[in-house]
């Protein structure tokens, strides 16, 4: 079964632009969860995602967004980026909703650096 | 909110001896403690998991410990060998949330 994928795997950005970074779970799974992973903050959640709806939301700001598709592919979008958005974006996927509670597989992420 | 702290951040051992890593959290309501391993390039993977209904679980070389009343978990990994290289993150989940937040990691380094 193939694993959870992610794409672009590399980007580069420059401030003020917008960037959209998709993900494909792992076939079956309906839950999408995005995750942050800079040097300074770890790893944080962003939002999850489960038959198209939000589920839940971490402490980002509304530039920060996401949809999905009913075919349970994810996209996040980043609006007006800041130097600060430089991070691995990490997708994971899981059979069920409320990822955090249940095995979560993650995706190779997407390395976004913004100049 | 949920705060998990994880110690200790560098953790160097010889191949074949055990290395433990520990995490403490403030939500008593967490009730799900994942621990994952990413290695360099990739993204975490799950390695073992632990409920708060549970207080030991095992999987071969690898196996995690509950203490719910002092709120800390901890990885404890055996016979450790150098693929066992990489950094280790816990996680804390509470109920009322379903929000992870995870540890800042641990680097593992095994030296052959």
């Amino acid at each position: 079964k193939a694993g959870v994928t992610q794409t672009p795997r590399y980007l580069i950005k420059t401030r003020g632009q917008q960037v959209t970074l998709s993900c494909s779970p792992i076939s079956g799974h309906r839950s999408v969860s995005w995750y942050q992973q800079t040097p300074g903050q770890g790893l944080q959640f962003l939002f999850e995602y489960f038959s198209e709806t939000q589920r839940n939301k971490g402490n980002f700001p509304g530039r920060f967004s996401g949809r999905q598709f009913s075919n349970s592919r994810s996209e996040m979008n980043v609006s007006t980026l800041e130097l600060g958005d430089s991070a691995l974006y990490l997708c994971a996927s899981s059979l069920v909703p409320s990822g955090g509670l249940n095995e979560q597989f993650f995706g190779p992420g997407t390395r976004l650096t913004v100049l | 909110g949920e705060n998990v702290e994880q110690h200790p951040s560098t953790l160097s051992v010889q191949e074949g001896d055990s290395a433990v890593i520990k995490c403490t959290y403030s939500d008593s309501a967490s009730n799900y403690f994942p621990w994952y391993k990413q290695e360099l390039g990739k993204g975490p993977q799950l390695i073992i998991d632990i409920r708060s209904n549970v207080g030991e679980k095992k999987d071969q070389r690898i196996a995690v410990t509950l203490n719910k009343t002092a709120k800390h978990f901890s990885l404890h990994i055996t016979e450790t060998q150098p693929e066992d290289s990489a950094v280790y993150f816990c996680a804390g989940t509470s109920g009322g949330s379903y929000i992870p937040t995870f540890g800042r990691g641990t680097s593992l380094i095994v030296h052959p």
